[in-house]
């Protein structure tokens, strides 16, 4: 088995600054995914990267910068948080296409000031 | 365009009695379904998966799903609930050659006494 783990779980930040999500995942797996959850709103897609050094755009990518410099780990930047707001990022991984099941990590919380 | 809609955002059964959740999509050709279960402060977990063959699918936990082209549905059923099944279900489809799921907005079940 594997897992996945992010980090911050909790992540605090004030109005304007750039913010930094990790994710690293042992599943040795190709493709790793980037979901922003609103409560109602489901899970909508930010950046996904099929291997390293790929990045693609989601529905939600304005906003965000993603980096996947090494095949286990993808991370996710907010240029510039806005204030109120909160939401659940949940990284996700998968082995190669998105005909694969996915698996999650426990998701960062972030909350703007 | 694919699309996925979960029409009911919150259902309320009781302990023991069956248990059916609905999902809708839009795609053209033919599509990989699955359903997702999320427990509070957890991320998402794989119950089902559908890619071609029988229409019922078997998952985890007594889950069922039946997949109807005619209808464009796949919804999820459970014979007998439990009050451990209180959770977020999260439908999702992707596209045979796809590089990414799109997920419903999700229901939220609660199992009452």
């Amino acid at each position: 088995g594997g897992i996945i783990t992010q980090t911050p779980k909790f992540l605090i930040g004030q109005e304007g600054q750039k913010l930094t999500l990790k994710c690293q995942q042992n599943f040795n797996h190709d493709t790793m995914y980037w979901y922003r959850q609103d409560s109602g709103k489901g899970l909508r897609l930010i950046y996904y990267s099929i291997t390293e050094n790929d990045l693609q755009k989601g529905d939600l990518s304005e906003g965000y910068d993603a980096s996947r410099e090494k095949k286990s780990s993808f991370s996710l930047t907010v240029t510039s948080a806005q204030k109120n707001e909160m939401a659940v990022f949940l990284c996700a991984s998968s082995f190669r296409g998105s005909s694969y099941e996915q698996y999650f990590g426990p998701g960062t919380r972030l909350t703007v000031l | 365009a694919q699309s996925v809609t979960q029409p009911d955002a919150r259902v309320t059964v009781s302990e023991g009695a069956s248990l059916q959740l609905r999902c809708k999509y839009s795609y053209s050709g033919t599509p990989y379904l699955f359903w997702y279960v999320q427990y509070p402060r957890q991320g998402l977990q794989l119950l089902l998966k559908y890619y071609s063959g029988d229409p019922v699918v078997q998952g985890v936990n007594g889950f069922e799903a039946e997949f109807s082209k005619s209808n464009s549905s796949f919804h999820l059923r459970k014979a007998s609930v439990h009050w451990s099944d209180s959770a977020v279900y999260f439908c999702a489809l992707s596209a045979s050659s796809g590089t990414y799921q799109r997920f419903g907005t999700g229901t939220k079940l609660q199992v009452v006494p």
